[in-house]
């Protein structure tokens, strides 16, 4: 596979549920970035890893908690989420966190909560 | 915050010109981003001006003015494909992104 893939690329679940998006990049990228995009809203960036260690987080709520084991691999694991947090949940790479790369996206998780 | 500003939607006719607007209100300037995002998809890089002037890329073309905080997505010769949402982003002082909230653009025949 090439590029910025994510998996599932749609999910339901419950408040009550606890869930995991995975991210990989095969790129060879060292910066890896959650977003999230609303309806009708500017993208949202919620966490920053680069060379794998967290270098940003956008006071997201502590339901919301990634994971990089590697810098191919970026999850966000998802507990105890609220209606509100329905929304895509976009996966980026760049080749590195600061300087002028472009950051490349991928097709993003669909995550509905009821 | 970051503020940056572009219209919600633009319809304009295949085969035509469409200028989306963006202008932007940020700590620090290190660049900006135009990203294409078809319905359901990714976004996808289409151009990069950290220096004032036009950067052209086929059909399409993207210009900045520092000094104004304004930059401009310009699309000719309109195809049905290029029915999208464009997004504007510009890189402040520290290198983080922020993004306006887009421009749907419909192409009709």
């Amino acid at each position: 596979e090439t590029g910025v893939t994510q998996t599932p690329r749609h999910l339901v679940m419950g408040m009550t549920n606890k869930k995991s998006l995975k991210c990989e990049q095969h790129l060879g990228h060292n910066a890896m970035y959650w977003y999230k995009q609303s309806a009708k809203k500017p993208l949202e960036l919620m966490f920053v890893y680069s060379l794998e260690e967290r270098v940003e987080n956008n006071s997201v709520p502590s339901r919301f908690s990634p994971e990089c084991p590697n810098s191919s691999h970026l999850f966000l694991h998802l507990h105890t989420l609220q209606p509100e947090d329905s929304a895509l949940y976009l996966c980026a790479s760049s080749q590195d966190e600061g300087g002028y790369y472009e950051q490349y996206f991928g097709p993003g998780t669909r995550l509905t909560v009821t | 915050g970051q503020n940056i500003d572009q219209p919600t939607e633009m319809t304009a006719t295949e085969g035509a010109i469409v200028q989306i607007n963006c202008t932007y209100q940020t700590s620090g300037f290190n660049g900006l981003f135009w990203y294409q995002q078809h319905a359901g998809e990714a976004p996808t890089f289409l151009s990069y001006n950290v220096l004032d002037g036009l950067e052209e890329k086929g059909r399409f073309s993207s210009f900045l003015s520092r000094s104004k905080g304004y930059s401009y997505l310009l699309l000719k010769e309109l195809q049905m494909k290029d029915s999208a949402s464009y997004l504007c982003a510009v890189r402040d002082q520290d290198y983080k992104l922020s993004f306006g909230a887009g421009t749907t653009v419909t192409v009709r025949a």
